[in-house]
């Protein structure tokens, strides 16, 4: 149980463009889900956190208006990269809260910006 | 600033060999503590976690961790590892964020290869 969807896995879009990445809970209700950007040989960085129905929280130095993200509902989180550039190429996850102290995982977004 | 630190970053072990992946934190509350391992191509899995109780954790895989709060340490261990341990391992940190809730703080993350 607890399944996290995330798609698509892999993308490449023209410099100037905006993708969206989307994070599906298959078998439960995510109230809570976190945005991750995975540099190479670097940890997974905190993005963003967001709850169902409200605006999303932003760590410190996360542009909000590059990476807008939308939980409009409790199976459903995207991010979106909007005008995209180069130095916005990585590897994106989402995650899910799971009970209490719980969290699980999507498979990742492999973006590419050429 | 709350960290956690892998001191490993590639570690390249024969099969049946024993593994130690050191993970240190920096926080001073409360911690509750994870491994997850993330073969290739896959997503993060849970390895074992430590909320409270016994400091000495088992996990999936004959994996176990032992949680040493004086050291802020909380080190994996196998003691024989097969090729399928193959994979990126990471050590996280339940903290508090921006959102007055919890999320995890991962550290660099350990390239383990196992060779036949």
């Amino acid at each position: 149980g607890a399944v996290v969807s995330q798609h698509p896995s892999r993308v490449i879009c023209k410099s100037g463009t905006s993708v969206k990445i989307e994070c599906r809970s298959l078998d439960f209700q995510a109230t809570t889900m976190f945005w991750y950007r995975q540099f190479p040989k670097k940890s997974l960085m905190l993005m963003a956190t967001s709850n169902e129905g409200s605006k999303a929280t932003y760590e410190q130095g996360v542009e909000k208006d590059k990476f807008l993200i939308n939980h409009a509902s409790l199976t459903l989180s995207t991010l979106t990269v909007t005008s995209a550039h180069p130095e916005d190429s990585s590897f994106y996850i989402c995650s899910a809260s799971v009970g209490r102290h719980g969290y699980t995982f999507g498979s990742g977004t492999r973006l590419t910006v050429v | 600033a709350q960290s956690v630190s892998q001191h490993n970053h590639h570690v390249i072990l024969s099969e049946a060999a024993s593994l130690e992946l050191g993970c240190n934190y920096s926080y001073g509350g409360t911690v509750n503590l994870f491994w997850y391992v993330q073969y290739p191509g896959q997503h993060l899995q849970l390895l074992l976690k430590y909320f409270s109780g016994d400091p000495l954790v088992k996990g999936i895989k004959g994996f176990e961790a032992e949680f040493i709060k004086s050291k802020f340490s909380f080190n994996l261990r196998k003691p024989s590892v097969q090729w399928s341990d193959t994979a990126e391992y990471f050590c996280a940190v339940n903290v508090p964020n921006s959102n007055s809730g919890y999320a995890l703080n991962f550290g660099k993350g350990t390239s383990l290869l196992v060779t036949p």
